[in-house]
Order: C-alpha cells, then structure tokens, then sequence
C-alpha cells in the first residue's frame, strides 16, 4: 500500500544534542510537509518542500533545518534540541494542487 | 495566525448518538478538510470541501462550509466507539502551495 513511513517513532535526544528525523513516502507526491504538534495542540507547518524547492514558514525557527535528497526521502534535522522542542513532529506527502495530505504516524520526540 | 478555532474542545456522547463539531476560521480558503487523529498517532484525512461547495457526504459524516460565516460543521452520525479520536479542521489558503492550516482540535469520546 502507498504510505507514508516516519522512522522512528520514538526518539530520545539530550539538550543540545543534534538529532535527525526521517521521513520516507511511495505515493510519489511532489510535496512533502514538516508539522510539529505539541501536546493537545493543533499540528504547526514548520516547513515544506515542492519538489526540491524549500519552502519555510516565518516563524519557523533556525533551530530546524531540513532536507529532500530525492522525491522519497525528506528529513528534520533539529540542531539544538531545546525542552520545549519536544513534541510529536508530523510528516505528509501531498500533491501539488490543493488537495488532501497523507500523513505519516509521527514520531515522538522527547529531549531530557 | 491563520489558525482556526473549533468548538467544543471536548464532546463526550454515548454511542449510537450523533456528534456535531464546529470550525470557526479568520482568511479566504480554497478548501476546508476534516482530519481525525486517534491518540499518539498521525493523522487520517476524511473529507474535504471546496469554498464553492456548502455540504457534503462521505458514509456516517456530513460536513457543511459557509463561508460567508467562515465556519464549518462536521457531523458524525449513529456514532461508534471507534470513533473515539481528535478530530480536527485544516483550511487550504485561496493562494500558495498546498499549505494546510488546522483547527485546535476537538476531542470526542464516544461511551459503548
């Protein structure tokens, strides 16, 4: 089945210490999408990439980098985990005209 | 922010009975979608609407869209236990990429 993979679904990371959150899809969509949904809140776009155009959203903070080697594969990388970065971190697949969003089941960040 | 706002934040129903959810929005949209999240999970699209449409059917939901009102209403008929989630809205801006901006959630419980 076509899916949207997030690996893992469970991190544990220390203050400051770099961590990397992958994101895989087979749908093949040209968009893939970052959220962050923090607990009992609404999921926040950190950022998007429409094939390899990097789009980021204004309050997104430079702690969050990302990056889309291939169509496949689009990764978070948070430089310098802070306490409240942790959060559940959303990834999506979606096409390029405005339509529905497949989500991946999340990966769960935790920073001690 | 172009984040909305739903009502209520929790609703609690025996099963059997209907569950209505509201969404209340601030700019012009393309579309309005309907997402259901079950507890530590990702995200699960259920129905969208488009801002020339005023309702529509999908099995046990029916979503109606004014946006004159800039508001929308979710209805889950003859509930279930399984539908025991968060359901949020998330509106597709009338210019850009397919960006998604979601609701702060409302979370139903569904009593067997």
């Amino acid at each position: 089945d076509a899916m949207v993979i997030q690996n893992p679904r469970y991190q544990v990371t220390q203050f400051g210490k770099p961590v990397t959150l992958s994101c895989s899809q087979t749908l093949n969509h040209n968009v893939m999408y970052w959220y962050q949904q923090k607990s009992s809140q609404a999921p926040k776009l950190l950022f998007h990439y429409y094939d390899k155009d990097f789009n980021n959203e204004a309050d997104t903070p430079d702690n969050f980098q990302s990056r889309r080697p291939n169509t496949s594969f689009c990764f978070l990388d948070i430089r310098s985990p802070g306490l409240g970065d942790a959060a559940m971190y959303l990834c999506a697949a979606g096409g390029p005209t405005y339509n529905e969003q497949f989500f991946g089941p999340g990966t769960r960040l935790t920073v001690l | 922010s172009q984040q909305g706002e739903e009502d209520p934040q929790a609703l609690s129903i025996q099963e059997g009975e209907n569950a209505t959810m509201n969404c209340s929005y601030k700019t012009s949209i393309n579309n309005l979608q309907w997402y259901r999240q079950n507890s530590g999970r990702g995200l699960v699209h259920l129905i969208l609407i488009r801002s020339n449409e005023r309702e529509k059917h999908s099995g046990r939901l029916r979503v109606t869209l004014d946006t004159s009102k800039k508001s929308s209403s979710l209805l889950i008929t003859a509930s279930r236990a399984a539908d025991t989630a968060s359901y949020f809205c998330a509106t597709g801006p009338q210019t850009g990429a397919n960006n998604l901006f979601f609701g702060t959630g409302t979370r139903l419980t569904v009593i067997p």
